[in-house]
């Protein structure tokens, strides 16, 4: 399994931010299977963003459920997460990864792309 | 939401020490814990799940017990691959929540 995160470094405040998360090694259309998204910023800890399933179920964080969206195309094994309004303290490290397949309720991420850097500035 | 405190959240240590990381939890988690290992600039690793279940390739120094608030990840002679920055995460909730970190350095 392996996941790869796209989109730009640097976008100004106010602006939406959108990510793709690129895999390979499994299906989003097989039962059980899920994506989801994990910020870091800098020097700080892990923030659980979102997670989407393989039957189009999204969670999402509470705090920033109003700014969050995800999405999936599975012809092209893509997630994309767009975030709205972001400002500075929206700088991290945004990571995709996979959900470990289990029971509910385990969302644990056993497969974690590298991550990209997003600067707000203007 | 649930919060996870660790303790501590620098540790320093030698090769060969066993080390003790605590993760608190604000309510009950049953076994609902998972435990990574971060490097700096790289992704997490998933170590543990269920607070004692060993993932696929982690060795076997490492372990994690506990149930309920408090969890303990335990690394049994340390390695020089080891030091790294270690996150426990519940989830019990749909608002997963991580610890603060603990740095393991070395000593």
């Amino acid at each position: 399994i392996t996941l790869s995160e796209s989109g730009p470094t640097l976008v100004k405040p106010t602006q939406t931010l959108t990510l793709t998360c690129t895999f390979s090694g499994f299906s989003l259309t097989t039962s059980g299977v899920g994506v989801g998204w994990v910020r870091q910023p800098p020097g700080k800890a892990l923030e659980w963003l979102t997670l989407i399933y393989w039957d189009d179920d999204r969670r999402y964080n509470p705090t920033l459920r109003s700014r969050l969206t995800v999405t999936k195309d599975t012809s092209k094994n893509q997630v994309v997460l767009t975030m709205s309004s972001m400002e500075p303290v929206d700088t991290a490290t945004y990571f995709c990864a996979h959900r470990m397949l289990g029971d509910y309720p385990t969302i644990v991420f056993d497969s974690w792309g590298q991550g990209t850097v997003v600067t707000v500035s203007s | 939401d649930i919060q996870m405190t660790q303790s501590p959240s620098t540790l320093s240590a030698s090769v060969g020490d066993r080390v003790n990381i605590t993760c608190r939890a604000s309510q009950s988690l049953s076994t609902w814990v998972a435990w990574y290992q971060q490097k700096p600039g790289k992704a997490p690793k998933l170590l543990i799940y269920e607070a004692t279940t060993l993932a696929t390739g982690v060795p076997s120094r490492f372990s994690g017990s506990g149930y309920g608030t408090e969890f303990i990840l335990t690394i049994n002679s340390l390695q020089p691959d080891d030091f790294a920055t270690y996150y426990c995460q519940q989830y019990v909730t749909y608002l997963l929540t991580f610890g603060g970190g603990t740095k393991v350095e070395i000593k």
